[in-house]
């Protein structure tokens, strides 16, 4: 089944603690893309991958980290966390992200708490 | 840069009543539309897309939107609400080579 997998689902840590979410597609897609979804703020961009060890900010990347050494895998790192990181995080791909009308394809989300 | 407005958080409809959810959007070039939804814990799916031609969008269960360029608009309409459609629904731009945006999102609450 073609598919966005994330792990953790849920995970709750303290300030302080590295961690990283995991993602992985096994739609052989070019773009990744990170979001975090807050209540009344909508989806906003994280990070994105237009392909192998090519990465770019989104709109707020402070905080976090990203690497993209293999195609179907792109982690989100989280050095530091602080409780404003408090968030439901997806991860999404797609088969290219440059021009055209590509359709992502999202995980179901990691749930994450920082204390 | 492009942008993304969608008029109310909430939104609460009878079941069988008509849904229209609004959607309005700037971008300096044509840009592609989406309609995505998403379930109570789940991640977004893809409802419907506008690229080019028909600005007409049928997409998946029963809903549709509508392209208006000299609008800026991308309604999401469906006839007859049903208790399955409550989600929440997000509109998106991607103006060309640009990443995707999405609106804040509206919650569709339908009612027996």
């Amino acid at each position: 089944e073609a598919q966005v997998t994330q792990n953790p689902r849920y995970l709750i840590t303290v300030t302080g603690k590295k961690l990283t979410v995991t993602c992985s597609q096994n739609m052989n897609h070019e773009y990744m893309s990170w979001y975090r979804q807050d209540p009344g703020l909508g989806l906003r961009q994280i990070y994105y991958s237009m392909n192998v060890e090519v990465t770019d900010k989104g709109d707020v990347p402070e905080g976090y980290k990203v690497s993209r050494k293999e195609k179907r895998n792109f982690p989100l790192i989280l050095e530091s966390p602080s409780p404003n990181q408090t968030s439901l995080y997806f991860c999404a791909s797609s088969l290219s992200g440059g021009q055209g009308g590509n359709v992502l394809t999202f995980g179901a989300g990691s749930r994450l708490t920082v204390l | 840069a492009q942008s993304v407005t969608q008029l109310g958080s909430h939104v609460s409809v009878s079941e069988g009543a008509l849904v229209l959810l609004r959607c309005n959007y700037s971008s300096s070039v044509p840009p592609y539309l989406f309609w995505y939804v998403q379930y109570p814990n789940q991640g977004l799916q893809l409802l419907l897309k506008y690229t080019t031609g028909a600005t007409l969008v049928k997409g998946i269960n029963g809903f549709e939107a509508e392209f208006k360029k000299s609008e800026t608009s991308f309604h999401l309409t469906k006839p007859s609400a049903h208790m399955s459609d409550a989600a929440e629904y997000f509109c998106a731009v991607k103006p060309g080579y640009s990443t995707l945006t999405f609106g804040k999102g509206t919650m569709l609450l339908v009612s027996p």
